[in-house]
């Protein structure tokens, strides 16, 4: 079983339109991330949520909206897709008071056309 | 605020070469400390940490040092793999962060065999 899942894994819309991204973990992990990677592999800290509170809102523009349902998800809406939102967006997780390290899904990778 | 500076990359290497990529952190406090790999396609994977000053992670023959008179932590291969090629990402975490990790900005390693 994955334990950072992310869909989808490949996302190509035009400029203007709304996309989300979801992500699931099942290690029982209490803080879920978004990062954002851009083409020279820079990453990014977006967002994250502990027991489904957010936490950090690092300076992202309002057209992203995170949203976590419960503690096992984080999902990433995009409003107004613009040619600059093309990168790569992982969703991790981790468990507080442990080692301190995340667990990454895979990445979404984001095409604005 | 915190930060991490990598070596710039690519660096291109012949198989069973000696690795070093130099990774050095600014933080408050006493910052856990974190390698990432990222294999093509894939997301991040933890490939070693240290939590405390002179504490050596390793993993896969890959090694490091916590060195808080330096603020290094350089990770160091003997004998490199093709199978070794991705980008490394050194990443700290400092006791309070509100958990987030800060990465440095990557090297992309490839080994030629």
């Amino acid at each position: 079983d994955t334990a950072v899942s992310q869909t989808p894994k490949y996302l190509v819309t035009q400029m203007g339109n709304d996309k989300s991204i979801k992500c699931e973990q099942n290690l029982g992990h209490d803080t879920m991330y978004w990062y954002k990677q851009d083409s020279k592999k820079f990453l990014k800290i977006m967002f994250s949520y502990n027991n489904k509170e957010l936490i950090i809102n690092e300076t992202v523009p309002n057209r992203f909206s995170p949203k976590s349902p419960d503690k096992a998800h984080l999902n990433l809406h995009i409003n107004s897709l613009e040619l600059g939102d093309s990168a790569v967006y992982f969703c991790a997780s981790s468990q507080t008071g442990e080692g301190g390290e995340l667990f990454f899904g895979e990445g979404s990778r984001l095409t604005v056309l | 605020g915190d930060s991490v500076t990598q070596m710039e990359g690519p660096v291109t290497l012949s198989e069973e070469a000696f690795l070093t990529i130099n990774c050095t952190y600014t933080a408050t406090g006493y910052p856990s400390l974190f390698w990432y790999v990222q294999y093509p396609g894939e997301g991040l994977q933890l490939l070693l940490k240290a939590t405390k000053a002179d504490d050596k992670g390793s993993n896969k023959g890959f090694e490091a040092t916590y060195r808080k008179e330096t603020t290094s932590f350089h990770l160091e291969k003997g004998s490199v793999q093709v199978s070794d090629s991705a980008v490394y990402f050194c990443a700290l975490r400092s006791y309070g962060s509100a958990r987030q990790l800060t990465f440095g900005s990557g090297t992309q390693l490839t080994v030629l065999p």
